[in-house]
């Protein structure tokens, strides 16, 4: 069951462009969506995260957009620069329970210089 | 900080061989995860530990895997024996009772 969909599975972006990466969730219970970046050979680590109480975050170019209603989040990257060019994952659980949270399959963004 | 910490890196064994991975959390952190990352399927949880005790092992794929957690700062994950359909990257991440994982570098598991 995946209970978070994440697209595209892959993404060609000129330098300067915008990078948009886009994931659906079904469980209503979930509140907490953090987005993870994963640089080939590392481990993922945590980029941004929000909380449906707000409808948008931005951290300098990365920008998460969140639409309750319709159970979608998305994240932006302004102005791509090539040392962006990594797999970004999506994700969602629940505070309060056992903070496990549910994976997207993963974008892999690739920036052109 | 140094961060989590796995070992091995690397590991190439032949199937049917027992394989051990290795992992030091970060220091203060009460919740251990151990993930499998394949292109086929993804990140997907085999484990969660909280207070070093297992709260869930449903994405345990079967009886070959275990894990165990005999300390705060010490967990293993075994595969015994291992198949060729276990090469994947094996990721262990830690957390303090909160949503923010901190992943360790992972260890490449090659069964041949």
């Amino acid at each position: 069951q995946q209970q978070v969909k994440q697209s595209p599975q892959s993404l060609i972006v000129q330098k300067g462009g915008i990078s948009i990466i886009n994931c659906a969730y079904e469980n209503t219970a979930f509140d907490y969506f953090p987005w993870y970046q994963q640089f080939p050979g590392k481990g993922p680590a945590l980029l941004i995260a929000i909380r449906p109480d707000v409808s948008e975050k931005k951290e300098g170019r990365f920008t998460i957009s969140f639409n309750k209603s319709a159970k979608q989040f998305s994240l932006h990257i302004m102005d791509s620069q090539p040392g962006d060019s990594a797999t970004y994952f999506c994700a969602a659980s629940i505070e309060g329970g056992s903070y496990i949270p549910t994976f997207g399959r993963g974008t892999s963004l690739i920036v052109h210089p | 900080d140094a961060g989590v910490i796995q070992s091995p890196r690397h590991e190439v064994t032949e199937m049917g061989q027992e394989v051990t991975l290795r992992c030091k959390p970060i220091s203060g952190h009460n919740s251990l995860f151990w993930y499998r990352q394949t292109m086929m399927r993804g990140l997907e949880l085999l484990i969660y530990f909280n207070n070093n005790v297992p709260i869930d092992d449903s994405g345990m794929p079967e009886d070959r895997f275990s894990a165990k957690m005999p300390n705060a700062s010490f967990s293993t994950l075994k595969i015994q024996p291992s198949e060729p359909r276990d090469s994947a990257v094996y990721f262990c991440a830690s957390s303090f009772s909160g949503h923010e994982q901190y992943f360790g570098p992972g260890t490449r598991l090659t069964v041949t």
